[in-house]
């Protein structure tokens, strides 16, 4: 089955800086990629979907600017935490995809940032 | 009102024990359904799609009632292993970006 890799696992980072997560669809090209935020004991909240070649297209009250997605290649997706802030800690996981998928989808492992 | 809910448990039962969950969901044009799992601190993985006629994946039952937009899911036999976040997902369209997840549902499977 498609397997998607993502990195880093885990990520603590100073208030103010940026942190960058990768994406990637190690067995296939991945058209679409999706990038989902996650705070305790909530559920997993769609921020974007990005295109691979296009701007990503981001989820009302996703601040693109904030939150850089660079979808280069068709394995590979970067979500940039900018000018991080202790709010923005959370569990952050993508999910790819090609076309669309009639079943369920595979994601990440997921990146859990903690900002200080 | 959210577009799914969940009660989030916490559900303790002693293993072997059948456990149900229930689901219900606000858009009517929701097309697919899905129970996921989510052990703590990691990435939700697909436990099973939900069909119209109710599917059964070993001791693993879901069933769709679209009548009254509720989804079910059904653990029989209970092991340590179970013991998990599950998560009801809802796809409106085609498209990932329709996917709309419960909260999920917390179970401990206890010795």
């Amino acid at each position: 089955g498609a397997v998607v890799s993502q990195h880093p696992s885990r990520v603590i980072c100073k208030s103010g800086t940026s942190v960058k997560i990768e994406c990637r669809s190690l067995d296939f090209q991945a058209t679409t990629m999706f990038w989902y935020r996650q705070f305790p004991k909530q559920s997993l909240m769609l921020m974007a979907t990005s295109n691979e070649g296009s701007k990503a297209t981001y989820e009302q009250g996703v601040e693109k600017d904030k939150f850089l997605i660079n979808h280069a290649s068709l394995t590979l997706s970067t979500l940039t935490v900018t000018s991080a802030h202790p709010e923005d800690s959370s569990f952050y996981i993508c999910s790819a995809t090609v076309g669309e998928v009639l079943d369920g989808y595979t994601f990440g492992s997921g990146t859990r940032l903690t900002v200080v | 009102r959210k577009e799914v809910e969940q009660d989030p448990g916490p559900f303790n039962v002693p293993e072997g024990a059948t456990v149900a969950f229930n689901c219900t969901y606000s858009n009517s044009a929701s097309q697919s359904f899905f129970w996921y799992r989510q052990d703590c601190r990691k990435e939700p993985k697909l436990l099973m799609s939900v069909y119209s006629s109710g599917n059964e994946d070993g001791r693993f039952t879901a069933q769709l009632n679209r009548a009254s937009q509720y989804i079910s899911l059904l653990i029989r036999d209970s092991k340590l292993s179970d013991s998990a976040t599950y998560l009801c997902v809802v796809r409106t369209s085609g498209s990932a970006r329709q996917l709309t997840f419960g909260s999920g549902t917390q179970l401990t499977v206890l010795p």
